[in-house]
């Protein structure tokens, strides 16, 4: 079945530190792809998305590219902030209900 | 425009004790979604519906139950609560099945069975 494997956590970054959070999956198919951000206290909310191979999904100067080849969606930005504090997660979007396959998630903190 | 919306924020129930939480959304949504966090771990399906009238079940459906009689509303109720219980809740909608939408997430409920 499908599965979404994320790089373990916690991270813990200075600010303007360049950031990488490793997302690699299984799936049938041509699934989407998606990071979804989790900020203290508040549900989830997308921050970025692909639907197909080589497409780049960008956000709050987040990116990621749908690697069809090594079935992989890294998450970087080259420079983070305090508020980019988070939980972030990915997440694999099947076409069988709409059905939303998630990682672990990987806590980052920023600190000043 | 309010979203998703989830009543109550927090929740401590006693073992064997029942409750409803309630997810509401205003963006005509036809899909629902309910998903539980535990801690270290990625958000697992318990149901979804499909619209008014249709549910089905997710990956982890045991010792839930739910119901849509309109296109915005989908309780979960939770019947003879255990401490395996013990969770965040989340309520999601979209508006297609397609994979390839954005799901729109309520603040969560946090609940623990003692």
């Amino acid at each position: 079945g499908d599965s979404v494997t994320q790089m373990e956590g916690p991270v813990t970054l200075s600010e303007e530190a360049f950031l990488t959070i490793n997302c690699t999956y299984t799936a049938t198919g041509y699934p989407s792809l998606f990071w979804y951000v989790q900020y203290p206290g508040e549900g989830l909310q997308l921050l970025l998305k692909a639907t197909k191979a080589d497409d780049k999904g960008s956000n709050k100067g987040f990116e990621a590219t749908y690697r069809k080849e090594t079935t992989s969606f890294h998450l970087e930005k080259g420079s983070v902030q305090v508020s980019d504090s988070a939980v972030y997660f990915c997440a694999l979007g099947s076409t069988s209900y709409g059905k939303l396959t998630f990682g672990q998630g990987t806590i980052l903190t920023v600190h000043p | 425009n309010a979203g998703v919306t989830q009543t109550p924020k927090f929740r401590i129930l006693k073992i064997g004790q029942s409750m409803t939480l309630q997810c509401a959304q205003d963006m005509n949504h036809n899909y629902m979604y309910w998903y539980r966090q535990d801690p270290g771990m990625g958000l697992k399906l318990i149901y979804y519906s499909v619209g008014a009238g249709i549910t089905d079940k997710g990956e982890v459906p045991n010792g839930y139950n739910v119901s849509r009689s309109t296109t915005e509303d989908f309780p979960l109720r939770l019947e003879l609560a255990a401490p395996s219980q013990t969770s965040v809740y989340f309520c999601a909608s979209s508006y297609s099945s397609r994979g390839t939408d954005t799901q729109y997430f309520g603040p969560g409920t946090r609940l623990t069975v003692l």
